[in-house]
């Protein structure tokens, strides 16, 4: 166990709806980022939150935005849902960004699933 | 795109003997970590190594890096049912931040 938790486990939406995703990092860490990870292949940078700013974003299109709230915990939002979303989406929570590597925490994932 | 690749990408091996699994990359690295997931779900953080160091061990897992070809390799030795699942090596491009670049990973079976 990690300490990291995300909400929903699962969800169904349509094409075209929006879907928001909540991670809670793991206590003390103050930096969240958030992957997409599509049917066997690895997981793919969506962006990363440090104390409420976005601090750097993956190659994905602006209707995947995100918040970081004072507890640190996070969203991650994604309108005019494509069939292409449909995905495991990871939370990681870390202590901090920087020049050297923090190790990240994943949590458990959601899976969305778009009609 | 994904930085890193996995090799092999599928590897059936029985109880008892080592895997092992390699992990090339493109661009200069600050770390590289190996990561485990199980069924779909979380990754779980294994190991570690930082440019500077060539070898890590760390419980029946032995992690390499050469960073002049680079690329590293897993070992998991004495292998166990519970080692199956998916390995992917993640490095964080050199630059500051956190951002994770993941290969396409290696999915491992042990058999009993």
């Amino acid at each position: 166990e990690t300490g990291v938790t995300q909400s929903p486990t699962h969800l169904i939406k349509t094409r075209g709806q929006q879907v928001t995703l909540r991670c809670s990092s793991q206590s003390g860490h103050n930096t969240v980022s958030w992957y997409q990870q599509a049917l066997g292949q690895g997981p793919q940078f969506i962006f990363q939150y440090y104390r409420e700013e976005e601090n750097g974003r993956g190659n994905f299109p602006p209707r995947f935005s995100g918040l970081q709230f004072p507890n640190y915990s996070s969203e991650l939002n994604v309108n005019a849902l494509e069939l292409d979303d449909s995905a495991l989406y990871l939370c990681a929570s870390s202590l901090a960004p920087g020049g050297i590597q923090e190790t990240q925490y994943f949590g458990p994932g959601t899976r969305l699933l778009v009609l | 795109s994904q930085q890193g690749e996995e090799d092999p990408q599928a590897l059936s091996i029985q109880e008892g003997e080592n895997a092992t699994m390699n992990c090339s990359y493109k661009t200069s690295i600050n770390n590289l970590q190996w990561y485990r997931q199980n069924s779909g779900r979380g990754l779980v953080h294994l190991i570690l190594i930082r440019s500077n160091e060539r070898e890590k061990h760390s419980g029946r897992l032995r992690v390499t890096l050469d960073t002049s070809k680079k690329s590293s390799s897993l070992l998991i030795t004495a292998s166990r049912a519970a080692d199956t699942a998916s390995y992917f090596c993640a490095t964080d491009g050199g630059a500051a931040g956190n951002k994770l670049t993941f290969g396409g990973g290696t999915r491992v079976l042990v058999k009993p």
